[in-house]
């Protein structure tokens, strides 16, 4: 079964620069759910998407952005990278907002160095 | 803050055995809790959920229970197998966010099984 596709799988960008992660959901899955989690920590929610328009926000800085497309995958923007925003993005999926059921994908692993 | 926090960081068990991982929550208007399964390198994976008006919820090897009174939550885990090696997450949310939106995951438990 399909599952959600994330990429790239491993990013390395340096201080200051930007980056953009890419997430396509489940097919006919139309929720799309941001999380960031550091080293040995538990993920954190950032930001979710229904029907591509925001649905609810976290703990995302001012300096990340995101969004979902017409075709329901989503993209997180993140500029001025810090040292501290090394983690693992991940991204789920549901086939909508109030479906409790959320599947993870693999996560992308960015490294600011 | 409010926060989901487990009782133990490490659990090791006998293969065969059954285990049981506990955590402990602090919102008190948390209606809906879920517990995540975390292979090393890859995402969570759905477990198990249960709604505040449910005390216990059954899956294939895995029970969850839910204890409103002193705000605990435990996911036991029947005749454990190699494969249920990983960190095991519970995550809660309030009445008021829809289905996976913003869930609270607590600090997660490493389940070790041993041969």
């Amino acid at each position: 079964a399909a599952g959600v596709i994330q990429s790239p799988r491993h990013l390395i960008k340096e201080k200051r620069e930007t980056a953009t992660l890419k997430c396509y959901p489940i097919p006919r899955h139309d929720t799309v759910y941001w999380y960031q989690q550091g080293p040995g920590q538990d993920p954190q929610f950032l930001i979710s998407f229904y029907e591509k328009m925001q649905s609810d926000k976290g703990s995302i800085p001012d300096r990340f952005s995101a969004q979902q497309f017409s075709d329901y995958h989503s993209e997180l923007n993140m500029s001025s990278l810090e040292l501290g925003d090394s983690a693992l993005y991940f991204c789920a999926s549901s086939s909508n907002r109030g479906n409790t059921e959320a599947f993870f994908g693999q996560g992308t692993r960015l490294t600011v160095v | 803050g409010e926060s989901v926090g487990l009782h133990l960081p490490t659990l090791s068990v006998q293969e065969g055995d059954n285990s049981i991982i506990n955590c402990a929550y602090s919102n008190s208007a948390s209606d809906y809790f879920i517990w995540y399964k975390q292979e090393s390198g890859k995402g969570p994976q759905f477990i198990i959920d249960i709604r505040s008006n449910m005390d216990k919820r059954q899956g294939q090897r895995v029970t969850v229970l839910l204890n409103k009174t002193v705000k605990h939550l435990s996911l036991q885990i029947a005749a454990t197998q190699p494969g249920d090696s990983a960190v095991y997450f519970c995550a809660e949310n309030p009445p008021w966010r829809g289905g996976a939106d913003g869930l609270t995951f607590g600090k997660g438990t490493h389940l070790i099984i041993q041969p």
